[in-house]
């Protein structure tokens, strides 16, 4: 069954370090988000991408965030220079189609980013 | 502006002891209803949705919800839990897109 993976499974960073969280979606997938959930809050939606460009962003996503999909197969999520307030769980998901809510996001396993 | 409430952050019970897992939202518009599941050290995995008809949705390992439009809800319920369901459940709701999550309610079934 296709899985949405996600890479590294941990990452350790010191504060004002760039981080970049990698994902490879389901392939025929074509709409891509993010979302992260610090430790004993829930999850929260980061950013939708479709079409090489984001569709929606929430707050939270400021301009120390951005995202690409640099080729066919991986979406990242980078964070310019990290923040204590950054460490938390970071979700990848990725799903056929969106709008209606009709289809199904499929979620990676995550990356715990720890920012010391 | 959508949002959504899960009751309990923890649920302990014993093996093929019923249990609810309670979730309420608000939401001024018709939203479609989800519930997700995560076991340890996974990702998210989708147990079961409402988009429209039936009130009443199953999974295929014997959770069900059910709709609620006039008290906002949609609890989710198993009549006999196995240890294996042990695993963090998460409500979600959304409106095109984005998925916005209740705060998780860990279920903890005890032999």
């Amino acid at each position: 069954e296709p899985e949405v993976t996600q890479t590294p499974s941990h990452q350790v960073t010191q504060m004002g370090q760039e981080v970049i969280l990698r994902c490879v979606p389901i392939s025929n997938h074509l709409y891509f988000y993010w979302y992260r959930q610090i430790l004993g809050q829930k999850v929260e939606f980061l950013v939708s991408f479709y079409n090489n460009e984001i569709s929606e962003k929430s707050e939270i996503f400021d301009d120390q965030f951005s995202v690409e999909r640099p080729d066919g197969s991986n979406f990242t999520l980078k964070i310019r220079s990290t923040k204590l307030e950054d460490s938390a769980m970071y979700f990848c998901a990725s799903s056929e189609f969106a709008g209606t809510g009709l289809y199904e996001q499929y979620f990676g396993p995550g990356t715990r980013l720890t920012v010391t | 502006a959508q949002s959504v409430t899960q009751l309990d952050s923890q649920v302990p019970v014993f093996e093929e002891a019923p249990v609810e897992l309670r979730c309420n939202y608000s939401s001024s518009v018709s939203v479609y209803l989800f519930w997700y599941v995560q076991y340890p050290n996974q990702g998210l995995q989708l147990l079961l949705k409402y988009l429209s008809g039936s009130t009443l949705v199953e999974s295929i390992n014997g959770f069900e919800a059910e709709f609620n439009k006039s008290q906002t809800s949609f609890h989710l319920r198993k009549p006999s839990v196995h240890i294996s369901d042990t695993a963090e459940y998460f409500c979600a709701v959304t409106k095109g897109g984005k998925l916005i999550f209740g705060q998780g309610t860990e279920l903890s079934v005890k032999p």
